[in-house]
């Protein structure tokens, strides 16, 4: 199984200031025919169900704003929110579809400082 | 937009089996893989299973013995069954859709059903 590890496990952040959060896989989710990363970002917002922010990696869901960005290969991925806003508190995780079984990170709890 | 629900009992005792349905609407099932996911109370997201419509399936290791995931197409609907279950297994379980096929992201997800076991 691909083991995916995120850090931190929580940060707090000011409004307005830049929010990083790390997703590492235990082996490389990069598709070497189509040179593809599997990977997906969800945000989850209390008591509510996740949704899905990217996929491969950096593609942006539709209506996903733009302050969010997803940048990363091979084994390193980071989620990036430019300017925190009260709406994305929220926890956030990776998941790699590289393999079955498919896999979650243990998720990143995103706060206002 | 396709939407998802999820249905069945919110309490199962132990060593019973958890049964549960996720309605589709507003979508064809044809043509997509179907997800089951669960999250235990105050922690992450677990992938279950799939199942493509024409009935092919993939289940977590951990849980394969366990589970069957079936698909009615008729009734646009699939299914989760789990059985011997234990207090382990109380969690909300979501339904969800494959995008990409096997091995795809979750673009649509039902709201979750808590199933307690106890």
């Amino acid at each position: 199984d691909i083991v995916m590890t995120q850090s931190p496990d929580s940060l707090a952040v000011s409004l307005g200031e830049r929010a990083t959060i790390n997703c590492k896989s235990s082996q490389s989710v990069l598709y070497s025919s189509n040179k593809k990363n599997y990977l997906a970002w969800y945000k989850q917002k209390p008591g509510q169900l996740p949704k899905l922010l990217f996929y491969w990696a950096s593609t942006r869901e539709s209506g996903v704003p733009d302050r969010f960005s997803g940048s990363g290969s091979g084994t390193d991925f980071t989620l990036t929110i430019s300017s925190l806003q009260a709406e994305d508190v929220a926890v956030y995780y990776c998941q790699q579809y590289y393999s079955i079984p498919l896999t979650f990170g243990g998720g990143t709890k995103v706060e206002i400082k | 937009q396709v939407q998802l629900q999820e249905s069945g009992p919110g309490l199962v005792k132990p060593s019973e089996t958890l049964s549960l349905t996720c309605s589709v609407s507003g979508g064809a099932i044809s043509g997509y893989y179907w997800i089951w996911i669960r999250q235990p109370p105050g922690k992450g997201l677990e992938w279950i299973g799939h199942i493509y419509y024409s009935g092919s399936t993939n289940y977590d290791p951990s849980l394969k013995s366990r589970v069957t995931i079936s698909v009615d197409t008729s009734k646009n609907q699939f299914s989760l069954k789990l059985n011997s279950v234990t207090a382990a297994d109380t969690a909300v379980y979501y339904c969800a859709r494959g995008y990409s096929g096997a091995y795809g992201w979750f673009d649509s997800w039902g709201q979750g059903t808590l199933v307690t076991v106890s």
